[in-house]
C-alpha cells in the first residue's frame, strides 16, 4: 500500500505566525491528496482536496486564503496555515487515495 | 446533508467479550463503506471495507444494510489491543479520498 509521510508531527507556534505542513507520498504518485482536520472529540473533517498542478478544492466553510495548499509535484502537497490563531489549534492530517485511503501521521498544531 | 452517526461510547468490556458497534448514514448515494481504527493521537488505519454481502476478517465481522442505511461491526473474543476508537466511514464518488467520518466509538477492553 501507499506510504504517506507527514511533517512535522507536532508544532507550537505563536498567534499571528504561519505554519507549513508537508505531506509526501513516498511510493505512489498522487495526483490528488486530501487534507483533514480533527478537533478534540470530533470527527475528521475534510478541509480540501489538493490537485497536482492546479488549484485546490476547498470544502464549504474553509477559508482558502487562510489555508494555503500547494501541490507542486506528484509526491508532495503542503498546507500552510497563515496568521494562525488559537482556534486553529487542531490535528491536521493528509491522505492519499490508492486502493484505500492512506493517511499521514498527522500534525498536532498548537497556537499560543 | 451528509452525516455519519455513531454511538460515541465508551464501551468498556472485559477481555474475551463480544462487542457490536452500529453506524447509520444519511445519504443514500453513498458508494463505499469502511471501518477505520484510530488510536489516541494517531492517524486512522483501515480495519476493513464493508460489503453488502457482509465480510469477515478473523474476529471482526462487518455488515451493510443499504435499505436501512446501516453499518455494523462485530468484534469477537476482544483483546486488550482492540482498545481504540472505531470510525465508521462512508465514501462518495469514485475517489477513496472523499470520505465522511463518523465521530467514532471508543472501545476499552479491560483485563
Amino acid at each position: 500500500g501507499a506510504v504517506v509521510s507527514q511533517h512535522p508531527s507536532r508544532v507550537i507556534c505563536k498567534s499571528g505566525t504561519s505554519v507549513k505542513i508537508e505531506c509526501r507520498s513516498l511510493d505512489f504518485q498522487a495526483t490528488t491528496m486530501f487534507w483533514y482536520r480533527q478537533f478534540p472529540k470530533q470527527s475528521l473533517m475534510l478541509m480540501a482536496t489538493s490537485n497536482e498542478g492546479s488549484k485546490a478544492t476547498y470544502e464549504q466553510g474553509v477559508e482558502k486564503d487562510k489555508f494555503l495548499i500547494n501541490h507542486a509535484s506528484l509526491t508532495l502537497s503542503t498546507l500552510t496555515v497563515t496568521s494562525a490563531h488559537p482556534e486553529d489549534s487542531s490535528f491536521y492530517i493528509c491522505s492519499v487515495a490508492y486502493t484505500e485511503a492512506f493517511f499521514g501521521q498527522g500534525t498536532r498544531l498548537t497556537v499560543v | 446533508r451528509k452525516e455519519v452517526e455513531q454511538d460515541p461510547g465508551p464501551f468498556n468490556v472485559p477481555e474475551g467479550a463480544t462487542v457490536a458497534f452500529n453506524c447509520t448514514y444519511s445519504n443514500s448515494a453513498s458508494q463505499s463503506f469502511f471501518w477505520y481504527r484510530q488510536d489516541c493521537r494517531k492517524e486512522p488505519k483501515l480495519l476493513m471495507s464493508v460489503y453488502s454481502s457482509g465480510n469477515e476478517d478473523g474476529r471482526f465481522t462487518a455488515q451493510l444494510n443499504r435499505a436501512s442505511q446501516y453499518i455494523s461491526l462485530l468484534i469477537r473474543d476482544s483483546k486488550l489491543s482492540d482498545s481504540a476508537t472505531y470510525l465508521c466511514v462512508v465514501g462518495y464518488g469514485g475517489s477513496q479520498g472523499n470520505l465522511i467520518f463518523g465521530k467514532g466509538t471508543k472501545l476499552s477492553v479491560k483485563p
